[in-house]
């Protein structure tokens, strides 16, 4: 079955930085990826997503990358600020008739001041 | 918009009890999933509604978890009985699920706290 694999698993930056995560993917079918944060006591919110027939996306300091060839995808956070500290995860869906979401393992960024 | 409500935040029960989660979509949404969270992982989906029919139930313990959609809108999860492992997050998410649009957004809830004692 498909699987998702998410690196770093804690990346500590200081306020300002920019904030890399990547994920590769195993399933060569997947054709949308999101992005979701999640704070403390917190569902995952959608944070930013990108489809297969497009390479990179942008909305204000946060840009995904997609490499189909190579099977990964990359969030990319600039001017960090200390409220962007939460657990990103990064997913994959396969289609199975019906859209079905692979999640990665997360990230733990931590933004100090 | 009114986002996925969920219902309880927090539940504590002993071990070979009986639990039940509650979900509401956001509305118009035809799509519902539930997914476990175990902590410092990822959220795994148990099983995916679309409108009142199961789409995908593969990973659902269905000796113990069982859950339904009667009206095509709100989902309850039930766990009978409880084991140990069970301890995690239960998360509903909604989507629109219109097959023709491709894959669309999943919206989450905050999610229910499950700890078995």
């Amino acid at each position: 079955g498909e699987n998702v694999e998410q690196h770093p698993s804690t990346l500590s930056v200081q306020e300002g930085d920019s904030a890399v995560i990547k994920c590769t993917y195993s399933d060569s079918a997947s054709n949308y990826f999101p992005w979701y944060k999640q704070e403390l006591g917190k569902g995952p919110q959608l944070i930013i997503d990108i489809r297969s027939n497009v390479g990179e996306k942008k909305d204000q300091r946060i840009a995904v990358t997609l490499n189909k060839t190579a099977k990964h995808f990359s969030l990319h956070i600039t001017e960090t600020q200390p409220e962007d500290s939460a657990v990103y995860f990064c997913a994959a869906s396969i289609r199975t008739g019906f859209q079905k979401l692979v999640f990665g393992t997360g990230t733990r960024l931590l933004v100090s001041p | 918009e009114a986002g996925v409500a969920q219902s309880p935040r927090y539940k504590i029960i002993e071990k070979r009890q009986s639990v039940a989660f509650w979900c509401n979509p956001i509305s118009g949404h035809a799509t519902l999933y539930w997914y476990q969270q175990i902590l410092g992982q990822g959220p795994k989906l148990l099983i995916q509604f679309q409108n009142n029919g199961v789409v995908d139930d593969s990973q659902l313990p269905k000796d113990r978890f069982s859950a339904e959609r009667l009206k095509g809108v709100d989902s309850t999860l039930k766990i009978q009985p409880a084991k140990l492992e069970d301890s995690a997050v239960y998360l509903c998410a909604s989507s629109l699920g219109r097959p023709w649009d491709g894959n669309q957004p999943q919206h989450f809830g905050d999610g229910t706290r499950l700890s078995i004692l």
